[in-house]
């Protein structure tokens, strides 16, 4: 079957940097996204490679390897602000996205 | 503002109840989708819209009943409804359906069933 797995639950120091993981599994791969979901807020997009490498996009960046099935979103100087969940969803072969459960972060003073 | 905003933004109805959630997009976007929200699982699909025309219904009860009468509306209508079909109900829309681009969120709807 087709699956995404992240942690539940990461904790981390404003300031810091903070790498959220992300492995698929799916039928086929045309990209993978992240996004961002604050408390009772839309989830936003953040991110999408389709290509091996890392995109960097100001104190966020997303690096994939298509080889080994990896995603990871890295938040670098962090902010209370960035207290939210953080949801990984590929795309298969078919083009449908198979979402992960969500990784909610927390970020301590 | 995503450009998608979808009402009430809160509902608690009883098992009896009759219902409807409403979904609208303001970006001209073909495809309209309805996912539901469960904490700690990922995001379920429920149903995909394109062009105003059901492509996608993912097993879904039947007490769910969506209906799209235009390419910018989208309601979710209950009825009969379950105490574990409390969730947040969120609308998405995108400019097609062959998820390369980002979809566009609204900020749901949280239901609660008594």
């Amino acid at each position: 079957g087709q699956n995404i797995d992240q942690p539940t639950e990461m904790t981390a120091t404003e300031g810091a940097i903070v790498q959220i993981n992300c492995t698929y599994q799916t039928s086929g791969f045309n990209g993978l996204f992240w996004y961002q979901q604050h408390a009772g807020e839309a989830p936003t997009f953040l991110s999408y490679n389709v290509l091996d490498g890392l995109e960097e996009k100001g104190r966020f960046s997303s690096f994939l390897s298509r080889s080994k099935g990896y995603s990871y979103l890295l938040l670098k100087e962090l902010q209370m602000k960035d207290s939210a969940s953080y949801l990984c969803a590929a795309t298969d072969s078919n083009y449908q996205l198979i979402w992960g459960a969500g990784t909610k972060l927390i970020i301590k003073p | 503002e995503t450009g998608v905003t979808q009402t009430p933004r809160h509902l608690v109805m009883g098992m009896t109840n009759k219902k409807s959630l409403k979904c609208e997009q303001h970006l001209g976007h073909n495809a309209m989708y309805w996912y539901k929200q469960s904490a700690k699982k990922p995001l379920e699909l429920m149903f995909v819209y394109n062009f105003k025309e059901q492509t996608e219904n993912n097993s879904v009860p039947s007490r769910f009943s969506p209906e799209c009468p235009n390419s910018s509306h989208l309601f979710l209508h209950l009825h009969t409804l379950q105490p574990e079909d409390s969730a947040l109900y969120l609308c998405a829309s995108s400019p097609g359906l062959d998820h390369t681009g980002e979809l566009f969120f609204g900020e749901g709807s949280r239901l609660t069933v008594l």
